[in-house]
């Protein structure tokens, strides 16, 4: 059963730093990883997504990696800003579509 | 373009009450998704359904809890007879013909309340 785990479950950085969350997960048979964004009481945003294929995506300011051999995925922020608070969700997609969740990291940017 | 939509987006209601939420995917996606989220456990599948049928509804957690897809525009989830731990929040997320991506793009969702 695949097993989608994110540490740490929060974290508060000063505005300006660079920081990197981490996702793993049991099975590295999956199609696709999925890093999402959650603000208080809103939706999910997707951020970017890696094929199983792929080593990492980039968009702006965030880079993802994906390293399926160790189970790991990681998402880096560069330049933290106040508005990147923010919980992140990491998702494992499998070959029929439906995703796995971790439990997120929730990110705290100090101005 | 629009994106997910759901309604309601809250929902009081009371035990044993019969409660429906709703979904319209984004136009020409077949897969539509539906997922709760609590605290305790996170998010979680509860069904999915691919051109209109149901793949995969391991998720749902008892009979009490229903999904349909009339068409590729509309789903409905319903809870018959409500109970108070089925307060969540619940969404629904579609994506395009499976093929390279497979993103999956989620609704601002329900947020339910069972008294």
């Amino acid at each position: 059963k695949q097993e989608v785990t994110q540490i740490p479950a929060a974290l508060s950085v000063p505005e300006g730093e660079n920081l990197v969350l981490n996702c793993s997960f049991t099975d590295s048979a999956i199609y696709n990883l999925q890093w999402f964004r959650q603000d208080p009481g809103k939706g999910l945003t997707s951020l970017l997504l890696i094929q199983s294929s792929q080593r990492e995506q980039t968009s702006g300011r965030l880079n993802a990696s994906l390293d399926k051999s160790s189970g790991r995925s990681t998402l880096y922020i560069a330049a933290s800003q106040p508005g990147d608070s923010a919980t992140y969700l990491c998702a494992v997609g499998r070959s029929q579509g439906n995703l796995i969740f971790g439990k997120g990291t929730k990110l705290s940017v100090k101005p | 373009d629009a994106g997910v939509i759901q309604s309601p987006r809250h929902e009081v209601t009371e035990m044993g009450q019969e409660v429906t939420l709703r979904c319209k995917p984004i136009s020409g996606h077949n897969s539509l998704f539906w997922y709760r989220q609590t605290m305790m456990r996170g998010l979680e599948l509860l069904i999915y359904f691919n051109n209109n049928v149901p793949i995969d509804d391991s998720g749902m957690p008892e009979d009490r809890f229903s999904a349909k897809m009339p068409n590729a525009s509309f789903s409905t989830l319903k809870i018959q007879p409500s109970e108070p731990r089925d307060s969540a929040v619940y969404f629904c997320a579609s994506s395009e013909p499976s093929g390279l991506y497979n993103e999956q793009f989620f609704g601002p969702g329900t947020r339910l309340t069972v008294l």
